[in-house]
């Protein structure tokens, strides 16, 4: 069956990066584009951007360009997303999704908080 | 970007009730429209996709409509698990958006 795993919760400093993996296994990695999509406390959700396993090419919000790496590692079937200059405000659960109909499968989603 | 807009942000209703959420997008989307699932500490569930297609494993209760701007989730008779967040979201184009979400309590 399809899942995908997070990598576990991280504590961070403002101004500092926090890198979340996202292992895939039950499907071809290559198959379908991993998004990333994050969640502060009490909100709702909001989509960070995609990345294509297949070619590695990537696609970002605009509010989020030039703060966030998104990889993959095809050879261990991860996805991985890196942000860069913590605010307070990025303290949120960071989910990875497939998309093949829609957002099928869900990470089980990765807890970042950001505190001095 | 497009901009998804949900209403109610909350409802009250009672076990059995019939609910309707409606989701309205800034520009037309023609079908490209899904509708999540979303309960405390949990990652969000995908319950239609294309507006109107039922996943599989989600209860026939469930079902999806609209297309263009104006879409509806309806669940036709209210059960104890479906008290959760409901949110839409347009895979029409990027970035991708959802709406604010509908909170679904009990009366």
């Amino acid at each position: 069956q399809v899942q995908l795993v997070q990598s576990g919760a991280e504590v961070k400093k403002p101004g500092a990066s926090v890198k979340v993996s996202c292992k895939a296994s039950g499907y071809t990695f290559t198959d379908y584009y991993v998004h990333w999509v994050r969640q502060a406390p009490g909100q709702g959700l909001e989509w960070m951007g995609w990345i294509n396993p297949n070619s590695g090419g990537t696609n970002c919000a605009q509010n989020f360009k030039g703060r966030v790496t998104m990889t993959r590692d095809t050879s261990i079937t991860t996805a991985s997303m890196e942000l860069s200059w913590l605010g307070s405000d990025d303290t949120a659960v960071y989910y990875c999704a497939t998309e093949g109909l829609a957002f099928d499968y869900w990470g089980q989603g990765t807890l970042v908080t950001v505190s001095s | 970007d497009i901009q998804m807009t949900q209403s109610p942000s909350s409802l009250s209703a009672s076990v059995g009730d019939r609910v309707t959420i409606t989701c309205r997008a800034s520009q037309s989307i023609s079908g490209y429209l899904n509708w999540y699932q979303q309960k405390p500490g949990k990652a969000p569930k995908l319950l239609i996709h294309a507006a109107s297609a039922l996943q599989s494993g989600v209860p026939s209760r469930f079902s999806g409509g609209g297309s263009g701007t104006d879409f509806t989730l309806t669940i036709s008779s209210l059960q104890p698990e479906d008290f959760a967040t409901y949110y839409c979201q347009q895979s029409y184009n990027v970035p991708r958006t959802f709406g604010q979400g509908t909170k679904v309590e009990i009366k």
